[in-house]
């Protein structure tokens, strides 16, 4: 886990409020993916990024989610008008580059959604 | 779709005792990796397996990828309280990127 640096660790949100979740990569990493924890589910892939670009949003859903890697500045990973099924934990990952077969990402501590 | 059957979900032994957990897929990963995640955590990675029949040994852990490249196990031997936690294994599908599937995790409990 050390490097991928996730704030916050803890956010709560009302029904209909807005989260933002930010993630800093491991230095010279510039290949980020989100992943969602449900509880009592595995992790499930949501995006893959790499500055300024989205590869693969396969994982997102379709309305109220959506992420950026800016050229400066961490990873963020926004959900708009949130609903208590989005209650979860978020993780960051990092890699330092595509090809990740036979190699690492790393993870970040996670972001704990609670929508109340 | 690709999906990754891990089992069992649960696991509660007593210190000393060896245990397996398995994960299985009708698909075909480029690799495999393990995970442990501890409470209000992200996962670790324990281990890579890329090559079909890998065996790899870490301390009393010992992963093995199935030879179609389409299962793998977790063995640990003589386990201890400190082995607590939940593992998770996670396929590296044709994308090769980290677009990984996970297993819906094995939550171990070693009681002394």
């Amino acid at each position: 886990n050390a490097g991928v640096m996730q704030n916050p660790r803890h956010l709560v949100r009302r029904r209909g409020q807005e989260a933002r979740l930010r993630c800093s990569p491991m230095k010279g990493h510039s290949h980020v993916y989100w992943y969602r924890q449900l509880p009592e589910e595995g992790l499930k892939f949501m995006v893959y990024l790499q500055k300024e670009n989205i590869i693969d949003e396969s994982g997102m859903p379709k309305e109220r989610f959506s992420a950026e890697f800016p050229k400066e500045g961490p990873s963020i990973l926004r959900i708009q008008q949130v609903v208590r099924g989005d209650s979860a934990a978020y993780f960051c990952a990092s890699s330092p580059q595509g090809e990740v077969a036979g190699n690492t990402i790393y993870f970040g501590e996670g972001s704990w959604l609670t929508v109340v | 779709t690709q999906l990754l059957e891990q089992s069992p979900q649960f696991l509660s032994i007593q210190e000393g005792e060896n245990l397996t957990v398995y994960c299985n897929s009708s698909s075909v990963f480029s690799s495999l990796q393990w995970y442990r995640q501890e409470p209000g955590e992200g996962p670790v990675l324990l281990v890579t397996v890329v090559t079909g029949g890998e065996v790899k040994k870490l301390k009393r852990l010992t992963f093995q990828f199935g030879d179609a490249r389409k299962d793998s196990s977790l063995h640990i031997t003589a386990a201890q309280p400190g082995d607590t936690g939940l593992y998770l294994c996670a396929g590296v599908g044709g994308t090769s990127y980290g677009k990984l599937t996970f297993g819906q995790g094995t939550i171990l409990t070693v009681h002394p």
